[in-house]
């Protein structure tokens, strides 16, 4: 199994208070993502990084931020959470443009009260 | 835009019986790959294959097969004598190779029930 943890693994929070998951990677690959699972819609990609401060958005970035300081660790900040985005976060890691599969860590799941 | 779907949101079959997973998908790139991947109830994504749009070849792993047809833009997953193990949320992916496409893009998923 790919190296990659991500931390905390559940959490609770109030509207309007930030938030930063982490996520976890000892297998050195360049390219980090972040995805949110909500019911019905499978995972949709929230931002991804294809290097040290290297990141971009994807489909659902609004309301989010990323930093990517060390190739092993890759933050998701909610500045300011809402309830929708009560969700399950799932980090994931590809070796490179060329070596496309990614593998995914186990979660977090967050709830906004 | 690409897109991916999955047609079939749950599925029931009992012990021993094979059962398919529908994913059809739509992308305007000529290269592109398509990816499985297994949910269990345990909340883990875990790989299962991937298949690039220039290898048509159908694929078998043990109790487990993909077919993989462009002319129908399809890549269904077949399960052969279904185990109560094999319960969980299976996913269907794509991805490009130009532009916004390079991301990979998930059908909603099939929610596959073994019965005993």
């Amino acid at each position: 199994d790919a190296g990659i943890t991500q931390s905390p693994r559940h959490k609770v929070t109030e509207t309007g208070t930030p938030v930063t998951l982490r996520c976890h990677q000892t297998e050195n690959h360049r390219y980090m993502y972040w995805y949110r699972q909500d019911p019905g819609h499978g995972l949709r990609l929230i931002h991804y990084s294809y290097g040290v401060k290297d990141t971009d958005k994807g489909e659902v970035s609004d309301g989010y931020s990323v930093s990517r300081s060390k190739t092993e660790d890759f933050l998701l900040t909610l500045e300011s959470a809402t309830s929708s985005q009560t969700s399950v976060y799932f980090c994931a890691i590809s070796e490179s443009e060329q070596v496309l599969t990614q593998f995914f860590g186990p979660g977090t799941r967050l709830t906004v009260l | 835009a690409q897109k991916v779907t999955q047609a079939q949101t749950e599925i029931s079959v009992v012990e021993k019986e094979d059962v398919t997973l529908d994913c059809v998908y739509e992308t305007r790139d000529t290269t592109y790959y398509l990816f499985w991947y297994k949910q269990p109830p345990s909340g883990e994504l875990v790989f299962l294959i991937r298949r690039n749009s220039f290898d048509e070849q159908n694929e078998i792993s043990g109790r487990y097969s993909w077919n993989f047809q462009k002319s129908t833009s399809s890549f269904n997953f077949t399960i052969t004598a279904s185990q109560v193990v094999d319960s969980a949320v299976y996913f269907c992916a794509l991805r490009g190779i130009s532009g916004s496409a390079r991301q990979l893009t998930f059908g909603s998923g099939t929610q596959l029930t073994v019965l005993p």
